[in-house]
């Protein structure tokens, strides 16, 4: 039973093109993240929503747009792909806020070329 | 401005050694550390966490201290395993405000058979 799952693994796209990822955790946790780690493995929050509500959004551009339809799935959606958009993008829950345990998503390589 | 600094250079250790791995962080007030173990291609995984009123916590060969007055944590593993070879990422959650976790860059350690 996978408890935090992200779909595609791997994407590979053009430059200006739109892309989502999509992440389900069966945890019943109430706060999802959405992280990036770069090629120098340096790993920053981008999201974090609370029952399906915005609580954390860093200095993120405005291309990428989360989207959290129920307390289970924060899907992330990317417009006008740069080459700097290219790197791991992980999906985490946690049943708080912060306090406890992120359980961690299997990561998306995103390649922008 | 804030930082949290981990040795980004490897860590080698002989097996059957004890691994001490290093955070130090500025300018935050840290309610809660977490450590993290990352393998490559895979989330991060959760391993300890130690409140800001704890000096120590353990867990198997797991040891992690916390000293708010040098503003470091030290990660301990003790009986080192080539098994135990990864990267381990110290995480912080800043007291006050938004509850977000701020990760490190990790150390990545070889452990060496």
């Amino acid at each position: 039973d996978t408890a935090v799952s992200q779909t595609p693994k791997y994407l590979v796209t053009q430059m200006g093109n739109d892309k989502s990822i999509k992440c389900e955790q069966n945890l019943g946790h109430d706060t999802m993240y959405w992280y990036k780690q770069d090629s120098k493995k340096f790993l920053k929050i981008m999201f974090s929503y609370n029952n399906k509500e915005l609580i954390i959004n860093e200095t993120v551009p405005n291309r990428f747009s989360p989207k959290s339809p129920d307390k289970a799935h924060l899907n992330l959606h990317i417009n006008s792909l740069e080459l700097g958009d290219s790197a791991v993008y992980f999906c985490a829950s946690t049943p708080g806020q912060g306090s406890s345990e992120q359980f961690f998503g299997p990561g998306t390589r995103l390649t922008v070329l | 401005s804030q930082k949290i600094e981990q040795n980004s250079e490897a860590l080698n250790i002989q097996e059957g050694k004890t691994a001490t791995l290093t955070c130090n962080y500025t300018n935050y007030s840290p309610a809660y550390l977490q450590w993290y173990r990352q393998d490559p291609g895979r989330g991060p995984v959760f391993l300890l966490l130690i409140r800001e009123n704890e000096k120590e916590k353990r867990k198997e060969r797991l040891k992690v201290t916390f000293d708010t007055t040098l503003k470091q944590s030290l990660f301990h593993i003790t009986a080192s395993q080539p098994a135990d070879s990864a990267t381990y990422l110290c995480a912080l959650l800043n007291s006050g405000g938004y509850q977000k976790v701020t990760f490190g860059i990790g150390t990545k350690l070889q452990v060496i058979p």
